[in-house]
């Protein structure tokens, strides 16, 4: 099964900065990535597919880069409503792993 | 509007069985993966397995082989999850998804249901 490494696990932000996380996978996943966001008590929430191609009604402050085995999301300006929790999710093989999850909180 | 909608919570006691259910609305059921994930309280989100309700293809994760079972009535447009014999450590809100699959485009899971939380508690 294909490991996924999301770090880091936490972090403290302002409304307005700039935040990137990162995602490592085990072995090549190619573009297979995927980011949702989940706020407290919600559903989660398809942000990114395909590494870098934003769902549908994504503000384009969310971008995802990277291939292989290593990806980033990179928030750019962040608003008080994207303080949540993100996770990466793999689609190369199955089982579709999950990240740990990146909880992004205000500083 | 396409939606999936899960039943409600439920508490159980250890050894009970259990099957939860995802109704499917406003796309093609038949033809489309549906997903589960599950959420310990406090923790990450955990992909449990995907089922193809055409012909019932399922791929499950190992983590979880043969604790739970997905499966589906085309007939109810509803796929379901189900134990034999719950254990405190399936306490958990187990997710549906749609599985948004185009070849070399997108696999993801772009609509969820709302979740049904599960207890299992003596």
């Amino acid at each position: 099964d294909i490991q996924v490494t999301q770090s880091p696990s936490s972090l403290s932000a302002s409304v307005g900065d700039t935040v990137t996380i990162s995602c490592r996978t085990s072995e090549s996943i190619t573009r297979h990535l995927n980011w949702y966001q989940q706020t407290p008590g919600k559903v989660p929430k398809l942000l990114i597919y395909l590494a870098t191609t934003l769902q549908n009604g994504v503000p384009s402050r969310f971008a995802g880069g990277g291939s292989g085995t290593d990806f980033t999301l990179t928030i750019s300006g962040l608003q008080p409503e994207d303080f949540a929790t993100y996770y990466c999710q793999h689609s190369y093989t199955t089982p579709h792993s999950f990240g740990q999850g990146t909880k992004v909180e205000i500083k | 509007e396409v939606q999936l909608v899960q039943s409600g919570a439920e508490v159980k006691k250890p050894g009970e069985s259990l099957k939860i259910s995802c109704k499917a609305s406003g796309f093609s059921f038949a033809t489309t993966w549906i997903g589960w994930v599950r959420q310990r309280p406090g923790k990450g989100l955990e992909w449990v397995g995907i089922i193809y309700p055409r012909d019932s293809d399922t791929r499950d994760s190992p983590a979880l082989q043969g604790q739970v079972t997905m499966s589906v009535d085309k007939s109810l447009n509803t796929a379901y999850l189900q134990w034999g014999s719950l254990e405190a450590s399936d306490s958990a809100t187990y997710f549906c998804a749609r599985r948004r699959l185009e070849m070399a485009t997108i696999d993801a899971f772009d609509v969820w249901g709302q979740g049904t939380m599960v207890t299992v508690s003596s």
